[in-house]
Formats: C-alpha cells, sequence, structure tokens
C-alpha cells in the first residue's frame, strides 16, 4: 500500500464499552508501533512490535490496553471496559528495522470518543 | 528516563517570513536522532528533518534548518520564507539509535500564518 491505514477513523463509545483500532502498515515494514496521543498534547507511546514479537508494551496505561500483530503484519489494538480518560487519538506508525532506518511512518490515526 | 520540552505553546508569522520553533531535551545518551514532525489538521504525521547526534553539521531540507546545540540539548527549527501551507502544529521528537526505537515527543508549538 502506498503508506499507513488505520481503521476506523473516527470511533465513539459508550464507557464499559471494548473497542478494537486496527492498522495496516506499509508492506515490508518490520516494525510497528502504537501511539496515543491526548488533546493538544504531544503522542505518547503504548507499544512496539518487531514483525510479529511485541518488544516493549511498557507504554500501556493499564492492563485493559492489549496490542497484537499475529502474523507480523496488521495490527489491533483493544481497549477494554472503556473509560472516558481513554479519549485520544490512537496513532500507528511503521517502520523499517535497523539504526539507519530512522523514519516512522505514520497512519491518520483513529480519534476515540468515549462517552 | 528521556524528556523532550517545547516551550512555545502557539508561534505566529508573516507570510514570507522566518520563524524559530524551540525545542529542548534531556538524556544520558550520546547515540541518539532528533526530528521535527509536522501535523496538520489532518492528523497525519509528517517528517520534516532529522538529525543524527554526532553529525556536528546542522542539517538543512530546503526551506527548513535545525541549530543542533548538543552540549546545551537544544535543537531549534527554522522555517525561512513561510508559506501559508506551514500552518500545522510542530512536535519536536528524540529517539535512541541502539535499542529502544520508541519516539519521546515535545508537547508541540502550534504554528500559525498570517497572509
Amino acid at each position: 500500500g502506498a503508506g499507513v491505514s488505520q481503521s476506523p477513523r473516527y470511533k465513539v463509545a459508550k464507557r464499559g464499552q471494548d473497542v478494537a483500532l486496527r492498522c495496516d502498515p506499509i508492506s515490508g515494514h518490520v516494525s510497528l508501533f502504537w501511539y496515543q496521543q491526548a488533546l493538544g498534547q504531544g503522542p505518547e507511546f503504548l507499544t512496539y512490535f518487531q514483525n510479529e514479537a511485541q518488544l516493549d508494551k511498557s507504554g500501556l496505561p493499564s492492563d485493559r490496553f492489549f496490542a497484537e500483530r499475529p502474523e507480523g503484519s496488521v495490527s489491533t489494538l483493544k481497549i477494554q471496559r472503556t473509560q472516558q480518560e481513554d479519549s485520544a487519538v490512537y496513532l500507528c506508525a511503521s517502520s523499517r528495522s535497523g539504526r539507519f532506518w530512522y523514519e516512522q511512518f505514520f497512519g491518520p490515526g483513529t480519534r476515540l470518543t468515549v462517552l | 528516563a528521556q524528556t523532550v520540552t517545547q516551550s512555545q505553546p502557539e508561534m505566529s508569522v508573516q507570510e514570507a517570513e522566518t520563524v524559530t520553533l524551540s525545542c529542548t531535551y534531556d538524556t544520558s545518551e550520546s547515540d541518539y536522532y532528533l526530528f521535527w514532525y509536522k501535523q496538520p489538521p489532518s492528523r497525519q504525521m509528517i517528517l520534516v528533518i532529522r538529525q543524527e547526534a554526532y553529525k556536528q553539521q546542522n542539517a538543512t531540507e530546503n526551506r527548513f534548518s535545525v541549530n543542533f546545540q548538543k552540549a546545551a540539548k537544544s535543537f531549534s527549527l527554522k522555517i525561512s520564507d513561510s508559506q501559508l501551507g506551514d500552518a500545522a502544529m510542530y512536535f519536536c521528537a528524540y529517539r535512541v539509535i541502539q535499542g529502544a526505537q520508541k519516539l519521546v515527543f515535545g508537547q508541540g508549538t502550534r504554528l500559525t500564518i498570517n497572509p
């Protein structure tokens, strides 16, 4: 594909509902990242995959957040029992792996609103 | 822990003029990348320019250039001949070269271009 795609672009959930956000990285990109961007703030790291392996999940704010990338391409970020503080834009980025593959390519994000 | 600080929440500049956005960071690492990303209202993060810490020469990309002061841990972005299309949120970001590939972002600066 031409770039990183994310779906849905917008999601409204009632508090307590589960949501699933999808990311399709650029073909051939080994590394995949999820970031959370609160309104008016910079993105904050959530988790990182290299192929199907989740190498860093230190940024996940609680055990309600779960991410997977079972075949090393598409990734899903799942939030269980959503809370109002989960309202944010969720950005996905992908890149090649290695010292000199520095650029992360971002998708357009999913705006999650929890009512 | 690494931190990135952007002390200017908002900046404005007249079209065709020059503007400088400030960024400072804190790290104990010696080998890292610094980036400036642009985020227009469409939310898609776009890489503007990067700087490798081991390079003394300041990076330039057309109308965009940086002033990298490693000892002072300062990394400012200069935009020359500002254009209406430059209006966006600008984020300074940091990444170590070896190990964790996650980006650490600043809080952002909203740049307005006045016609």
